[in-house]
């Protein structure tokens, strides 16, 4: 079946504008996450949605980057103002539902990866 | 805050020779311990999942096992397609916390 989907696969912005990054998850995936990777790094956690409750926003590394899955399935992370700091590539992951005393796994997409110049 | 601390860093390896890649994790109330494959220029491919001390689990060459402190990768007579960086999470709650991932490069 098809899995996490995320578009753009490349941006590269201007220091100073607005992107929007999106990313579609595996059908019927209650949980979203967002995380950002630099180079030779692992992935660092932004964010986290169950349906269209955003229950985890502590990993967002300023009040630029926000957020959003307004219907519960697709999901948009943007920054306002890119910095050059931004530059990075930014995973989405999708995991089925919830439980409360174990995780499920996260299927990642592809990633987008974000160059700010 | 949680902490896990993947090594080595490189691993290079002559295709048939087995080893071992080391997850160290500081996870209060762990509810996961996932082991993920990433190639260059992809996203991080799910591999294992283990869930409590003692469990093990296998897929072809590769075996994950867990202790209260560490997990391990087994990698057994690899193969030069078994080269990628390998990224060990953990999580008690939702988000994943990663280590830096090791990669292993296996020549033919």
């Amino acid at each position: 079946g098809a899995g996490v989907s995320q578009s753009p696969r490349y941006k590269v912005a201007k220091r100073g504008q607005d992107v929007a990054l999106r990313c579609d998850p595996i059908s019927g995936h209650v949980s979203l996450f967002w995380y950002q990777q630099a180079l030779g790094q692992g992935p660092e956690f932004l964010t986290y949605f169950q349906n269209e409750a955003q229950l985890d926003k502590s990993g967002l590394p300023s009040d630029r980057f926000f957020a959003e899955r307004p219907e519960g399935s697709v999901s948009t992370l943007k920054i306002q103002r890119t910095q050059q700091e931004d530059s990075a590539v930014y995973l989405c992951a999708s995991s089925l539902s919830f439980h409360p005393t174990i995780s499920y796994e996260q299927y990642f997409g592809p990633g987008t990866r974000l160059t700010v110049t | 805050e949680d902490q896990v601390t993947q090594s080595p860093e490189a691993l290079r390896l002559q295709e048939g020779e087995s080893s071992s890649l080391n997850c160290s994790y500081t996870v209060s109330g762990l509810r996961g311990l996932f082991w993920y494959r990433q190639d260059p220029g992809k996203g991080p491919e799910f591999l294992f999942t283990l869930y409590s001390a003692g469990e093990e689990k296998e897929k072809e060459r590769l075996k994950a096992t867990l202790t209260k402190k560490e997990s391990f990768l087994h990698i057994t007579a690899p193969k030069p397609e078994d080269s990628a960086t390998y990224l060990c999470g953990g999580t008690s709650g939702s988000r994943l916390t990663f280590g830096e991932g090791t990669q292993l490069t296996v020549n033919p």
